[in-house]
């Protein structure tokens, strides 16, 4: 297991298109988190997944955005109706469930998304 | 809300010197963990250093070190005999202690190495 891994990439889009990005993340990983980075910021929490169970949502994430994380493994991200204050970096994050580690974030590349 | 201030845009350092990166934090917890993360150049974030608020001792990984002032809600990075690798955007980031939810980090605005 290499970590993290998210696709694709990269992602040019059309403003008002529908685009989906994908996280697998750290297989014995229960916890999944998804941020955005805008940039010279610092990431921005988005939303966070328990196994299958999306528990918490920022108030960041509009209701242009859903997540999922079907059979608690990968996870997908899709923004609908894409706007130019999109484009940013959206990154993925797993922790294990494991008390003494819960805190320990892994990062996977990112998928870097331009709205023209 | 708890936040995050990193404030120091840019720090640069010779090689084999050493440098300190500062990080002020706000949060009415008690309990929480800090940590340090490095991102490099179009590569992914990497934990370098973790603190547990509950613990006096500063903690140290290899040439990477901290000085956690909790009172003064301080935690400052130290890299020791600093090397060309380190070149890097380096984040603080803070999450409370909640055993059983959520860990989501709180970042700041990063110091480029």
């Amino acid at each position: 297991d290499t970590g993290v891994s998210q696709n694709p990439r990269h992602k040019i889009t059309k403003r008002g298109q529908n685009v989906t990005f994908r996280c697998d993340p750290i297989s014995e990983h229960n916890r999944l988190y998804w941020y955005r980075q805008t940039l010279g910021q610092g990431p921005e929490f988005l939303t966070y997944f328990q196994n299958e169970a999306q528990l918490e949502k920022s108030r960041l994430l509009s209701d242009r955005f859903s997540a999922e994380r079907p059979k608690g493994s990968f996870s997908t991200l899709e923004i609908q109706r894409t706007e130019q204050g999109d484009s940013a970096m959206y990154l993925c994050a797993s922790s294990p469930l494991a008390v003494s580690r819960e805190d320990e974030q892994y990062f996977g590349p990112g998928t870097r998304l331009t709205v023209t | 809300a708890q936040t995050v201030t990193q404030s120091q845009p840019e720090m640069s350092v010779q090689e084999a010197e050493t440098v300190t990166l500062s990080c002020t934090y706000d949060t009415s917890e008690s309990d929480y963990y800090l940590f340090w993360y490095k991102q490099p150049p179009s590569r992914q974030m990497i934990l370098v250093i973790r603190q547990e608020a509950y613990k006096q001792q500063n903690a140290t990984e290899n040439r990477f070190s901290v000085n956690f002032q909790k009172a003064a809600k301080s935690f400052s990075l130290k890299i020791s005999d600093s090397q060309l690798g380190d070149a890097a955007m380096y984040f603080c980031a803070y999450t409370p202690r909640n055993t059983g939810t959520a860990s989501k980090l709180t970042f700041g605005t990063g110091t480029r190495l």
